[in-house]
């Protein structure tokens, strides 16, 4: 069955720290991943997405993600965080358009100023 | 225009009423979702609409009643709910190309009393 993984559920930081979040993903194929941030009381937002090509992908706010094939892994970093990136972060999944979009249990990020 | 617009923001319904939750895209995506996502969990997919037919059903009980009256449209229909449904109702659409990111709307807060 198709499923998203992700390790992490609660990462507390101090500003400026590096971030990574893991993300697995079960074979399925071609995947479309996507990394989506739900801040608090906000609706789902895209961070950034890979279908194809450079597997390391850069997104909005300092965000990128490195998409490695042989370890099913599409991990989540940011060189120095923030407070404001204090939110919820998903991982997700999808093998075509109209398909299902699979969310991994997702991680709190918690930034302590 | 990249929203994707929900009605109501938040609903308190009980039991016994009939209430229905709507969505809406301009984007001419033609495939829509419905989520559910309760307080610190993923969200999780009822229903998938593909060029307004329903493909996917996650197995979510009658009483929600998805209906797609045309492309930009989606409804749930909801009759005799119980308390445990109450949760964050998430709609989504996405593009026909299968390299493509869903787009939420900010979901309608609902409570059963």
């Amino acid at each position: 069955a198709q499923s998203v993984s992700q390790h992490n559920h609660h990462v507390i930081l101090s500003e400026a720290a590096s971030l990574e979040l893991g993300c697995n993903y079960s074979y399925g194929g071609t995947v479309n991943l996507f990394w989506y941030v739900q801040y608090p009381g906000q609706h789902l937002q895209l961070l950034l997405k890979y279908f194809s090509g450079d597997p390391l992908v850069k997104g909005i706010k300092g965000f990128e993600a490195e998409f490695i094939k042989s370890k099913f892994s599409f991990n989540l970093r940011k060189p120095s965080v923030q407070w404001s990136d204090t939110a919820e972060y998903f991982c997700a999944v999808s093998y075509s358009s109209a398909s299902k979009i699979i969310f991994g249990s997702g991680t709190r990020l918690s930034i302590r100023p | 225009d990249t929203e994707v617009t929900q009605t109501p923001k938040h609903l308190v319904m009980g039991m016994t009423n009939k209430k229905s939750l709507k969505c809406e895209q301009h984007m001419g995506h033609r495939a829509m979702y419905w989520y559910k996502q309760k307080a610190k969990k993923p969200p999780e997919l009822m229903f998938v609409y593909s060029y307004e037919k329903l493909s996917i059903n996650e197995s979510v009980p009658s009483r929600f009643s998805p209906e797609c009256p045309n492309s930009s449209l989606l409804n749930l229909h909801l009759h005799a709910l119980q308390p445990e449904d109450s949760a964050l109702y998430l709609c989504a659409s996405q593009g026909r190309t299968v390299h493509t990111e869903a787009f939420f709307g900010q979901g309608t807060r609902l409570t059963v009393v």
